[in-house]
């Protein structure tokens, strides 16, 4: 089983510029999730999706996030301008059930 | 509404010791509770979880957790601590209308010394 898997690991970019964060679900599970970490705010939930759809986004801090899942083997999160403040490490997970959720490696984001 | 406290954002062992890592949870609905592991530039990994039946559940790498209702608690455990277990734990929470939702606790850093 490869795991969730999730492109770029790193990605720097400046300050106004779009960023995409891919993400590739492990085979078979059908809800999706995607976090935000950081040192100030710990983990938190931006949205997430059940078979395809998106079930609850009221994590999504503003206009400027937005994020799709088109077909069960890929979602993207979108940062559309990005700012300093986005800098994080964004994580997928994937889930057979709702409940256990495994998660991918990360993308490190510095906005500069 | 949902949350979990993890008593202790660091806490430190020797080699072989004990380890104990709190977590207590806040939850209207039967809850469903997870324990996660994650090393330095890594993502979350499940160590073990409880949804129903026995309340002591064993995880990898020699970890268990004991679902204790009347406390409110549920608490991981390694008999002997070893120098990889040195990373951050995640307690987390779920369940009812949260379905699918998990509340993470704010993490606690276990750092092993020889």
């Amino acid at each position: 089983d490869a795991g969730v898997i999730q492109s770029p690991r790193h990605e720097v970019t400046e300050m106004g510029q779009e960023v995409t964060l891919r993400c590739k679900p492990i085979s078979g599970h059908n809800s999706l999730f995607w976090y935000r970490q950081t040192m100030m705010r710990g983990l938190e939930l931006l949205i997430y999706f059940n078979n395809n759809v998106p079930i609850d986004d009221s994590g999504m801090p503003e206009d400027r996030f937005s994020a799709k899942m088109p077909n069960a083997s890929f979602s993207t999160l979108k940062i559309q301008p990005s700012e300093p403040r986005d800098s994080a490490v964004y994580f997928c997970a994937s889930s057979p059930t709702g409940y256990e959720q495994y998660f991918g490696p990360g993308t490190r984001l510095t906005v500069t | 509404a949902q949350s979990v406290t993890q008593l202790g954002s660091h806490v430190s062992v020797s080699e072989g010791a004990l380890v104990l890592l709190r977590c207590n949870y806040s939850s209207s609905v039967p809850p469903y509770l997870f324990w996660y592991v994650q090393y330095p530039n890594q993502g979350l990994q499940l160590l073990l979880k409880y949804t129903t039946g026995a309340t002591l559940v064993k995880g990898i790498n020699g970890f268990e957790a004991e679902f204790k209702k009347s406390e409110t608690s549920f608490h991981l455990t390694k008999p002997s601590a070893h120098m990889s277990d040195a990373a951050e734990y995640f307690c987390a929470v779920t369940g009812g209308t949260s379905y699918g939702k998990l509340t993470f606790g704010q993490g606690t850093i276990l750092t092993v010394h020889p």
